[in-house]
């Protein structure tokens, strides 16, 4: 079935730093990607989304490309702050997975962020 | 009200207890989600609505029902908690599912003793 893999973390830069979070992707057919962050004690927000092949996603100095023949939707920033420092979930859109559902997602496990001035 | 709420923000509860967490959005949105959160696990669905007066089950649905009586409202409930259910649930919506943003919910904490 349809599935995503993130690298593991904790990841814990210092300010600055360059960050690339590793996201690769199991889906048939041609799913939209995703990567959620979620900020400590609350729910996930959107970062930046990606719907067909090459896209490039961006938001807040975030970018990530959707790679088809690597299948994978690596998130990047070139310099990351202390405000960065979250839980990040790349996802994609199932279409197919639960009969009739219209585009629930498939979560990763999800990478701790840790930036330190 | 702005976006999507749920409530309570958190709940002890004994095993064997009814339980249902509440979800409200305003954006009229037509698909609604519920998924739970674990650690090392990342979030599962649980169930999902492609709209008002639909369910359908997702990757974990058992020990849980929901029901769409209307756009709004998407309610979990827990007919007789056990504690493997011990999680954060989080409540999403999206204007009509596919490739469009889902927005989630503040969670609601649920310890299950």
């Amino acid at each position: 079935g349809n599935s995503v893999t993130q690298m593991e973390g904790p990841v814990t830069l210092s300010e600055e730093a360059f960050l690339t979070i590793n996201c690769t992707y199991t889906a048939t057919g041609y799913p939209s990607l995703f990567w959620y962050v979620q900020y400590p004690g609350e729910g996930l927000q959107l970062l930046l989304k990606a719907t067909k092949a090459d896209d490039k996603g961006s938001n807040k100095g975030f970018e990530a490309t959707y790679r088809k023949e690597t299948t994978s939707f690596h998130l990047e920033k070139g310099s990351v702050q202390v405000s960065d420092s979250a839980v990040y979930f790349c996802a994609l859109s199932d279409h197919l997975n639960y009969g009739g559902s219209q585009g629930n997602l498939i979560f990763g496990k999800g990478t701790k962020l840790s930036v330190k001035p | 009200i702005a976006g999507i709420t749920q409530a309570p923000t958190s709940q002890i509860l004994a095993a064997g207890r009814r339980m249902t967490l509440r979800c409200t959005q305003d954006m009229r949105h037509n698909a609604m989600y519920w998924y739970r959160q674990d650690l090392g696990l990342g979030l599962r669905l649980i169930h999902y609505s492609n709209t008002a007066g639909t369910t359908g089950k997702g990757e974990v649905p058992d020990g849980y029902s929901v029901s769409r009586a209307n756009t709004d409202d998407f309610p979990l409930t827990l007919a007789s908690a056990v504690p493997s259910q011990t999680s954060v649930y989080f409540c999403a919506s999206a204007l009509a599912g596919g490739t469009d943003t889902q927005y989630f919910g503040p969670g609601t904490r649920l310890t299950v003793l």
